[in-house]
């Protein structure tokens, strides 16, 4: 099973609002990341945890807090997001270590209005 | 940092061969990845190379990488409609963690 599952599909919110993403594996990765990808633009790494401990951060603002309850689980709490962070928000894992391959979830549609 | 360029669209009929290229800076890319993205979707890891490899074959994909020149290309064989979506190159650098996505290339196949 390489299944990254993401929740929800879709979220729209206000600029004002609180919400959280969540992502979830069951492969034993030790090591899961939190991408944002533009409409026809790359992924662009946010964060890494490896072993439940922030160890990337690709200088996200502070209104995007990441969390890792647990090796299984990665959330993503947005609080006074701009209409400009309407995205694609992927999450993904990979066992710990160098050069194993990420896997990816299908993704939260993200609309800040 | 590194910096991966693919071009942009690919346009083929169905069951001809579709080679899509890339090439990157970093030298010290260790494995080299290929990722599928359908509208809508997130990433498919589709196959990767290491880079003490020529080439790598996986049913329809066939890997080739060029070190010298920092060259990487995905050939499809016998391309399908259902091929039809944007391939992402992304090499790894120093770990797996980081990788640099290029900037996709667009395939369409035609009936």
């Amino acid at each position: 099973d390489t299944e990254v599952t993401q929740t929800p599909k879709h979220l729209v919110m206000g600029m004002t609002n609180k919400k959280s993403l969540k992502c979830e594996q069951h492969m034993g990765h030790r090591a899961m990341y939190w991408y944002k990808q533009k409409a026809k633009k790359p992924p662009e790494l946010m964060f890494v945890y490896s072993y439940e401990k922030l160890s990337i951060n690709e200088s996200v603002p502070s209104r995007f807090s990441p969390e890792c309850p647990n090796s299984s689980l990665l959330n993503l709490h947005l609080h006074a997001l701009q209409p400009e962070d309407s995205a694609l928000y992927l999450c993904a894992s990979s066992q710990e270590g160098q050069d194993y391959e990420q896997y990816f979830g299908p993704g939260t549609r993200l609309t800040v209005t | 940092g590194e910096d991966v360029e693919q071009s942009l669209f690919l346009s083929v009929r169905e069951g001809d061969s579709s080679v899509i290229n890339c090439t990157y800076t970093d030298s010290s890319s260790t494995y080299l990845y290929w990722y599928k993205q359908e509208p809508g979707a997130g990433l498919q890891l589709l196959t990767y190379i290491f880079s003490n490899m020529d080439m790598k074959q996986d049913q329809r994909l066939t890997v080739l990488l060029n070190k010298k020149d920092k060259h990487l290309s995905l050939r499809i064989a016998d391309t399908q409609t259902g091929d039809s979506a944007i391939y992402f190159c992304a090499p790894a650098s120093g770990s797996a963690r980081q990788l640099t996505f290029g900037s996709g290339t667009q395939l369409t196949v035609l009936p």
